[in-house]
């Protein structure tokens, strides 16, 4: 278990709808990041969230928003959804606080969209 | 071209053998380099980082990182049928307060008993 809690693990929805995917990170670790995973595309990166501010964007749709909030969960907002947006959608966390400061990523065990 | 190149696979090897993963970049700013493993529909398990170059050695594991190159591998040792997974490299700068990480696609061993 890494300690970094997703929730829920599978969502369905219908094209045109809107879904929040939450993540906890580990205790203590004030980065989060949230990524994407598709078969053609692997894991892209979409947007990092460091202690409540937004630190860097990847390849985040505009229809995706996301925020971290004072207790260092983070929150990623879909809309819009299409059926390209099925995906698994995976937090992470780490802790500027190690010695390999915050360069270090733990995974959560992600959730699955599936927009039909 | 993508940052990080990595063989998908399958690779299929029987138990007890060596098993050779590799990752290519283009990047000369990474300084950070991940293996993680994936099972299926699972999340990424971190196995082993190194920071720079050099070798690393965690038990039936070895990474290796060569910078001249932009090359870096995942030795198995004594391959188990456990280690059946999609093995993923993933490299970054160095942040203090972290930054993305860049994924190979992935390469997908069996191990058969």
């Amino acid at each position: 278990d890494s300690g970094v809690t997703q929730t829920p693990k599978h969502l369905i929805t219908a094209t045109g709808q809107r879904v929040t995917l939450r993540c906890s990170p580990r205790s203590g670790d004030l980065s989060v990041y949230w990524y994407q995973q598709s078969l053609d595309q692997g894991l892209q990166f979409l947007i990092q969230y460091y202690n409540g501010e937004e630190r860097a964007k990847g390849n985040i749709l505009e229809r995706f928003s996301a925020q971290q909030f004072p207790d260092l969960h983070s929150e990623l907002n879909l809309s819009s959804l299409e059926l390209g947006d099925s995906a698994l959608y995976f937090c992470a966390s780490s802790d500027p606080s190690s010695t390999s400061g915050g360069n270090i990523q733990y995974f959560g065990a992600g959730t699955r969209l599936s927009v039909l | 071209q993508k940052e990080v190149e990595q063989d998908p696979g399958p690779l299929s090897v029987p138990e007890g053998a060596i098993v050779s993963l590799n990752c290519t970049y283009s990047n000369s700013a990474f300084q950070y380099f991940m293996w993680y493993r994936q099972y299926s529909r699972k999340g990424p398990e971190l196995l082993m980082y190194t920071y720079s170059s050099g070798n690393k050695e965690d038990g039936r594991f070895t990474a290796q990182v060569d910078k001249s190159s932009k090359y870096i591998s995942l030795f198995i040792r004594d391959s188990q049928p456990s280690d059946s997974a999609t093995y993923l490299c993933a490299m970054s700068i160095n942040s203090n307060s972290g930054y993305a990480l860049n994924f190979g696609k992935g390469t997908s061993l069996l191990v058969t008993p």
